[in-house]
């Protein structure tokens, strides 16, 4: 399968806690996104990369939030002192920059953060 | 960034032709129209995209009048392995995709 993957799938802490999250894009792509979705909501952008360069944040990523991508490669998201108002699902997305035209994200499934 | 608006929930018999409209008054010039499909606990899986007229795909079709205020996402005959929710985005290109506003979509549910 050469699909975006996220790693872990679910994760269960306790409040004040941190966790990171991996995210592995499809090859190619030079583009890598963040999104958070609660229950009943859309997707929200969290924030998004070209190659290693972290190009734009939301408002929504606060400073217990970081995100890295040092090769351009996987990325990962780590949240600090976790709250209970993180518990959401952490998607990831990937596209390809092509000339001019439109290129659709690619999606995984997601990590289901829950805190405790 | 554009916002779209979308009806809250839909409901279809099996088989039926499904249309599903999306407003976007204040779409740029440079803006594409995309619809994803998420199931639960999975990511949004991309439909279709398009500019302008009409595009069609092995799944769906996209419908986009002229002055693109507005699409239509057609689902021929669907089934209940369609029952989703479904997004429209607006999204400018080159480089536009990088924020796109998902809103709360629109639940499908295929009755059989």
């Amino acid at each position: 399968d050469t699909g975006v993957s996220q790693d872990p799938r679910h994760k269960i802490t306790k409040r004040g806690q941190n966790v990171t999250f991996r995210c592995d894009p499809i090859s190619e792509h030079n583009r890598l996104y963040w999104y958070r979705q609660t229950l009943g909501q859309g997707p929200e952008f969290l924030t998004y990369f070209q190659n290693e360069a972290q190009l734009e944040k939301s408002r929504l990523l606060s400073d217990r939030f970081s995100a890295e991508r040092p090769k351009g490669s996987f990325s990962t998201l780590e949240i600090q002192r976790t709250e209970q108002g993180d518990s959401a699902m952490y998607l990831c997305a990937s596209s390809l920059e092509q000339g001019l035209e439109g290129q659709p994200q690619h999606f995984g499934d997601g990590t289901r953060l829950s805190i405790l | 960034l554009a916002k779209t608006t979308q009806p809250i929930s839909m409901d279809s018999y099996e088989g039926q032709e499904v249309n599903i409209t999306c407003s976007h008054n204040n779409i740029a010039t440079n803006d594409y129209i995309t619809w994803y499909q998420q199931f639960p606990s999975q990511g949004p899986r991309f439909i279709i995209q398009g500019y302008k007229t009409k595009v069609t795909n092995e799944v769906a079709s996209l419908f986009i009048p002229a002055d693109r205020k507005s699409s239509t996402l057609s689902l021929p005959r669907v089934s209940l392995s369609d029952t989703a929710v479904y997004y429209c985005l607006v999204g400018a290109s080159p480089g536009g995709y990088q924020k796109v506003t998902f809103g709360t979509g629109t639940k499908l549910q295929v009755i059989p």
